[in-house]
């Protein structure tokens, strides 16, 4: 069954470092999402990016993030100078493009540590 | 603004008990509902989602879950647990509009330990 991939597992980084996490949506679909959790809160929204442009995003999605998929198979997130609440899991999702109550299909997640 | 509460946080439950955890949302319009599971060191996958039609929607692994529209709620079931269903569970809400683009809102998610 085809998946959602995500590398790497585990970043660690420095406070004011850029991190680039990197996805592999399922190859037909055509809507991706990144979303973050902190440990101990909710799994939160960050983006959504459809046909080659940012679709919806939230509060948290400032000017230190950024996503693209620059070569059709990749979707990336950007974070240009992290912070330490920068801390969290971060998942990517993707879905087809059938109907709004499609199913998102979501990666195993990065980890990523500032410190 | 949209949001999701799940009633319990920590649920812990012997083989073969029964399990409901509670989902409420705030949205008043149409809505589409998804339970998700974490498995230990796995990543999200879908138990079940209602979008349209019979309210009492069933899912994978003999999860169910109900939706009551007049109570804004979408609690998930299973009539006996096992020690595999141990995972954290997590309640989200799809609220389509003419600008929706498919994201979901979580819940904090409920800790579910079955004890063998």
């Amino acid at each position: 069954e085809p998946e959602v991939t995500q590398t790497p597992s585990h970043q660690v980084t420095q406070m004011g470092q850029e991190v680039i996490l990197r996805c592999v949506p399922i190859s037909n679909h055509l809507y991706f999402y990144w979303y973050r959790q902190i440990l101990g809160q909710k799994v939160e929204f960050l983006v959504s990016f459809y046909n080659n442009e940012i679709s919806e995003k939230s509060e948290i999605f400032d000017d230190q993030f950024s996503v693209e998929r620059p070569d059709g198979s990749n979707f990336t997130l950007k974070i240009r100078s992290t912070k330490l609440e920068d801390s969290a899991m971060y998942f990517c999702a993707s879905r087809e493009e059938r109907g709004r109550a499609d199913t998102q299909y979501f990666g195993p997640g990065t980890r990523l540590t500032v410190l | 603004a949209q949001s999701v509460s799940q009633h319990n946080h920590h649920v812990i439950l012997s083989e073969a008990a029964s399990l409901e955890l509670g989902c409420n949302y705030s949205y008043g319009g149409t809505v589409n509902l998804f339970w998700y599971v974490q498995y230990p060191g796995q990543h999200l996958q879908l138990l079940l989602k209602y979008f349209s039609g019979d309210p009492l929607v069933k899912g994978i692994k003999g999860f169910e879950a109900e939706f009551i529209k007049s109570k804004f709620s979408f609690n998930l079931r299973k009539p006996s647990v096992q020690w595999s269903d141990t995972a954290e569970y997590f309640c989200a809400v799809n609220a389509p509009g003419s600008s929706n683009t498919g994201k979901l809102i979580f819940g904090q998610g409920t800790t579910l330990q079955v004890k063998p």
